[in-house]
Order: C-alpha cells, then structure tokens, then sequence
C-alpha cells in the first residue's frame, strides 16, 4: 500500500485480557519497527525486525509483549494479560532499507490506540 | 550512552514570530538526523534527512539545520497551523544494524 497501515485504531478492552495489534509495513520495506507512545510522552522503543534476521527485542518492558512477522509483511504485536499502564498508542513504522545504510528515514503508521479499563 | 535531547519541551508564540527548536546529541557514529512532526492522535510525519554537518534542508516555512553537535529547526513566520510537536531521531552506527534514537519532542503551539 501506499502508506503502513496499522489495525484497528481503536480498542477498548478489559484488564486481564488479551489484545493484538496489526501492522502491514510500506511494500518492500524489509525493516519494521514497533513504538509505544503514552499520553505527551516520547516514543519507546520496543522491538525491530530486518528481513530474516533475528528481531531486537530490546525494548520489549515484559514478557507479557510479543511480536511476530511474516517475511517481510505483516506483523503482529501481542499484548497479553493487559493491565492499565499498557493504555498508549502504539506506532508501527517501517524502512525501506537495511540498517546499515545512511540516512535510513522510517515512516510511521497512523497508530493504534488501546486503551485499558 | 547514546542521547539525543530536544529543547524547549514546549514553546508558544504569536503568528508570525520566527524562532528555532534545538536537538542535540551526543552519539557515535551518526549515519543520519531525521525530523518528524507529530499532530494529536496522529503518527510522525516525515520532514527531513540530514547527513553531514553543515547541511540544510528547507521545506515551506521550515529550515532545518546540522552541526557536528546539534541541529536546528528554524520555523520562518509560522503560522496556525504549524502547531504540532516536533520529533527529532538520530541513526545510530551499531554491531549488527544501525539504531534510531528518539528525542521527547518540542511541543509548539502557534497563537493566531
């Protein structure tokens, strides 16, 4: 598509529940990013995935958080066991190059807000 | 330890009135300095790519900046509708693949 497409852009659910973020990356973009943004705050980091490589997932904040991706398509962010503090947007985005390469702008999906009752 | 700081957290001024956001950094082996604008419940939107020191990039209203330490967003006359929260990322040499920081932004409001 055009631009990363990101579903649903809302969700409400209920603590203690399971929920699952989609994010289809730019077509032939082989990096794909997750971020977490909470309500006026930064973005944080939480997983990368290049191609085949195994994915980074230093940001991850607890086993709780999960992500999948096929090839170089969509991908799966899992959120288990929400509890009130994972209530943020979060923002998929995608490169069309490997990380090495200078200048290797990423563009940013729309998000999907999830909020925790 | 790799930080990229943005300054000032917000910033108010009347339409019209220039002024500059700051980002500076202290990384190694910068491969790239991007900056984003971000309006509510909206994701980044891609501004500039900047490479080198002593580069500039202009955009409309907007000229953005880079010197080995710091770069500059220069807003020119705003107006309205430049109010938005301005992202600065720096990519980041690393072991396997290179890494981008985010700063925490610059909230601008734009008084008509």
């Amino acid at each position: 598509g055009a631009g990363v497409s990101q579903s649903p852009s809302n969700k409400v659910t209920e603590k203690g529940k399971d929920v699952e973020l989609r994010c289809d990356p730019i077509s032939g973009h082989t990096a794909l990013y997750w971020y977490r943004q909470r309500l006026g705050q930064g973005l944080e980091f939480l997983i990368y995935f290049q191609g085949n490589s195994a994915p980074d997932k230093s940001g991850l904040p607890s086993d709780r958080f999960s992500a999948e991706r096929t090839g170089e398509s969509v991908s799966t962010l899992t959120i288990q066991r929400t509890q009130q503090e994972d209530s943020a947007v979060y923002l998929c985005a995608s490169s069309v190059s490997p990380g090495r390469i200078s200048g290797n702008t990423i563009y940013f999906g729309e998000g999907s807000w999830l909020t925790v009752v | 330890e790799d930080q990229v700081t943005q300054s000032p957290e917000a910033l108010r001024l009347q339409e019209g009135e220039s002024s500059s956001l700051n980002c500076s950094y202290t990384v190694s082996g910068l491969r790239g300095l991007f900056w984003y604008r971000q309006d509510p419940g909206k994701g980044p939107e891609f501004l500039f790519t900047l490479y080198s020191a002593g580069e500039e990039k202009e955009k409309e209203r907007l000229k953005a900046t880079l010197t080995k330490k710091e770069s500059f967003l220069h807003i020119t006359a705003p107006k309205p509708e430049d109010s938005a929260t301005y992202l600065c990322a720096v990519q980041v040499r690393m072991n396997r693949d290179d890494k981008i920081i985010f700063g925490k932004g610059t909230r601008l409001h734009i008084l008509p």
